[in-house]
């Protein structure tokens, strides 16, 4: 079975603070493929990252960076000097070698960021 | 500019009344995905198609049904029998890879928001 678990339903920042959304996966696939999402308040679901359970590597992207450990199935993502633009709804989720290119979503985070 | 389209925007439904959510996208895509958001519970999946003519049920494809007829559309009905159908709904596609694994990521519109009258 395939499972997202996101446990931070909202989190609060105040601008500029950095912030962690922790996101933990079940499956039983030794290929995957791990998503975040961005959905702000237009509804749009913004793709951020992909990654594969054979790539543990952490990945930066400006402000954003994602951490990826298979030893604890955790993909934690997070913001740094955080902006209010960054207030959003962001998901996980899930992809395994055999469920074709069906996603499983963690049930979000609302992070709202404080000016 | 490549993307999905998805309309309308907000749409009502009587009680007893079908009614169709239109999703197009012109990303050259050959799967496309229907979701349905409620507060809370992310993201479910109700249909998805990998190929013209031919689509499966997601895990909440019961009171639903959908067509894809042509590549770039994948309209989806909710049907009277879908008895609580007020949602957000929000279509996606993504390609095939060619490797069996690629699993890409999917590409979503802007959502229909439905509500019962």
């Amino acid at each position: 079975a395939q499972k997202v678990t996101q446990a931070q339903t909202e989190i609060s920042v105040v601008e500029k603070e950095d912030v962690t959304l922790d996101c933990v996966y079940e499956t039983r696939d030794t290929t995957y493929y791990l998503f975040w999402y961005k959905q702000p308040p237009s509804g749009e679901l913004v793709f951020l990252i992909r990654r594969n359970s054979f790539d543990e590597q952490n990945e930066i992207s400006g402000r954003y960076s994602w951490n990826f450990q298979k030893s604890t199935s955790s993909f934690n993502f997070t913001i740094t000097a955080s902006q209010v633009v960054d207030s959003a709804v962001y998901f996980c989720a899930l992809s395994g070698s055999n469920t074709g290119n069906q996603f499983y979503f963690g049930t979000g985070t609302s992070l709202t960021v404080i000016p | 500019d490549g993307g999905i389209t998805q309309s309308p925007k907000y749409l009502f439904r009587k009680e007893g009344q079908n009614v169709t959510l239109s999703c197009e996208q012109n990303l050259n895509h050959d799967a496309m995905y229907w979701y349905r958001q409620d507060p809370g519970q992310g993201l479910r999946l109700i249909y998805y198609s990998q190929i013209v003519n031919d689509f499966q049920k997601g895990d909440i494809a019961e009171g639903y049904s959908v067509s894809r007829e042509k590549k770039e559309s994948f309209p989806l009905t909710v049907t009277s029998a879908q008895k609580n159908p007020t949602a957000f709904y929000l279509c996606a596609s993504s390609p095939m890879d060619s490797r069996a694994y690629s699993n890409q990521p999917q590409h979503f519109g802007d959502g229909t928001r439905l509500s019962i009258l």
